[in-house]
């Protein structure tokens, strides 16, 4: 069965470090994606970035980056230079191709806290 | 437009009361989601509509109805809920239903049940 583990539940940083979110997947199927989503305390989920299990090449976009290693199934997101705007909680999801409803598994979240 | 909208944003009832929680997107999306967040947990999938008609239905109770009455709106009928049923509801879409397309989500209706 599938899984998604964020074993960091909390992190608090001070404005402008750097911050990784890591993200450790399960899964029997050969064909999958991995999303990260950010909540604010508004509550509204944020799609920030999908990516492939056939496609390992890390992504930049601005602040943000993302590192998808398959050999160590992780898919970890590093913030660089945080910002307060990015404290919310983040939440890692894995969606199966075998699976017939685009159903996310969602990881527990860790939440980030970026103090001024 | 690229939202999820939902309404209302809070909601107050009491155990014996009915209500809807309603969901609206103009992007054209074929699949709907409705959600169940705890605090400090993550969304909860309840219910998956895939061209107006239910797809997945995660054994919720009947308590809690879904309905599509076109492609751009999800309803989430309330009836004899319990405190326990208190959580953020959240709706989403998606192109539709293949397992790599991304998922929107509107801002939530937080549920309160006395």
């Amino acid at each position: 069965a599938q899984k998604v583990t964020q074993a960091q539940t909390e992190i608090s940083v001070v404005e402008k470090e750097d911050v990784t979110l890591d993200c450790v997947y399960e899964t029997r199927d050969t064909t999958y994606y991995l999303f990260w989503y950010k909540q604010p305390p508004s509550g509204e989920l944020v799609f920030l970035i999908r990516r492939n299990s056939f496609d390992e090449q890390n992504e930049i976009s601005g602040r943000y980056s993302w590192n998808f290693q398959k050999s160590t199934s992780s898919f970890n997101f590093t913030i660089t230079a945080s910002q307060v705007v990015d404290s919310a909680v983040y939440f890692c999801a894995l969606s199966e191709a075998s699976n017939a409803g685009n159903m996310l598994t969602f990881g527990g979240g860790t939440r980030l806290m970026v103090k001024p | 437009d690229t939202e999820v909208t939902q309404t209302p944003k809070h909601l107050v009832m009491g155990m014996t009361n009915k209500k809807s929680l309603k969901c609206e997107q103009h992007m054209g999306h074929r699949a709907m989601y409705w959600y169940k967040q705890k605090a400090k947990k993550p969304p909860e999938l309840m219910f998956v509509y895939s061209y107006e008609k239910l797809s997945i239905n995660e054994s919720v109770p009947s308590r809690f109805s879904p309905e599509c009455p076109n492609s751009s709106l999800l309803n989430l009928h309330l009836h004899a809920l319990q405190p326990e049923d208190s959580a953020l509801y959240l709706c989403a879409s998606s192109q539709d239903q293949s397992s790599y397309n991304e998922q929107f989500f509107g801002p939530g209706t937080r549920l309160t049940v006395l």
